[in-house]
C-alpha cells in the first residue's frame, strides 16, 4: 500500500518564478496538509484541503496557493518565489474523523537561486 | 498562543546508553501531543502521540514519553541508544481550530549516536 507520495523530489528555481508541488495522499485519505521545513526549523503549517477547498490556513502569504482535485490528490503553488523560501516541503495526509492520523511523505526539497 | 519548545539543538549519546529528548508545550486546553523522528532527506515518522488516559505512553522503535500537565512536558525517553536512532526528533502539539486540525512543531533535536 502506498503511503504518501510527492513530486518532484528535488527542484531548483530562480527567483521571481513559480513552482508546482503534487501530492498524492495514501489510501484510504481524504485530507491533505502541507508544511513548510526551512533548514534547521521544524515543518510550519501552511494550509489544509478536504473537499476540494481550504480549511485552514497558516501565517503564510497569498503567493502560497493550493488545490485538490476530485481523487484527493493536491497542488502547492508558490508564486513571485523569494530565496526565502528554499525549504522542504512536507505533504501530509489524513482521514477526516480521525483526527491527527497524519502520514507525511518525504517531502519536496525546493531550492530558489 | 500555542507553542513547542526544545531547549536542546543537538545532543551526542553513546550507543547503548539511554536518552532522554525534552520537549516543553504551551497550551490552553488539554493537549494533544507527538513525537516524531525524520532521518535524512526523509519525511516525518510518527513515533508515539499522547491523547488521554495513562501519562506514560509506548511508541514504536522502543521509545516512550512521558505527560507531566505540573510542567507541560512530554519528554522522550529510550533506554538503550542504537546507532540507528541517529535522527532529528521533533515534538509537536495538535492544535485543533474550527473544523481542521494542524500540528505545531518545535525546531528538533538532533540526535547523534556514538560507537
Amino acid at each position: 500500500d502506498a503511503g504518501v507520495t510527492q513530486s518532484p523530489t528535488h527542484l531548483i528555481k530562480t527567483r521571481g518564478q513559480q513552482v508546482t508541488l503534487r501530492c498524492s495522499p495514501k489510501s484510504g485519505h481524504d485530507t491533505v496538509s502541507w508544511y513548510q521545513q526551512a533548514l534547521g526549523q521544524g515543518p510550519q503549517f501552511i494550509f489544509q484541503y478536504y473537499e476540494e477547498e481550504e480549511r485552514q490556513r497558516g501565517n503564510f502569504p497569498d503567493r502560497f496557493s493550493g488545490h485538490q482535485f476530485p481523487n484527493y490528490s493536491s497542488e502547492l503553488n508558490v508564486n513571485a518565489l523569494l530565496l526565502g523560501d528554499s525549504a522542504l516541503y512536507l505533504c501530509a495526509s489524513s482521514a477526516r474523523g480521525e483526527g491527527y492520523g497524519y502520514t507525511f511523505g518525504s517531502g519536496t526539497r525546493l531550492t530558489v537561486v | 498562543a500555542q507553542s513547542v519548545t526544545q531547549p536542546d539543538i543537538h545532543i551526542t549519546v553513546s550507543e547503548g546508553a539511554s536518552l532522554e529528548l525534552r520537549c516543553n508545550y504551551s497550551y490552553g486546553a488539554t493537549p494533544y501531543l507527538f513525537w516524531y523522528v525524520q532521518s535524512p532527506g526523509q519525511g516525518l515518522q510518527l513515533l508515539l502521540k499522547y491523547f488521554s488516559g495513562d501519562t506514560l505512553v509506548q511508541g514504536i522503535k522502543g521509545f516512550e514519553a512521558e505527560f507531566k500537565r505540573s510542567q507541560s512536558s512530554f519528554n522522550l525517553r529510550k533506554p538503550s541508544v542504537h546507532w540507528s536512532d541517529a535522527a532529528e526528533y521533533f515534538c509537536a502539539v495538535g492544535s485543533y481550530g474550527g473544523a481542521t486540525n494542524k500540528l505545531i512543531f518545535g525546531t528538533g533535536t538532533l540526535l547523534a549516536v556514538q560507537p
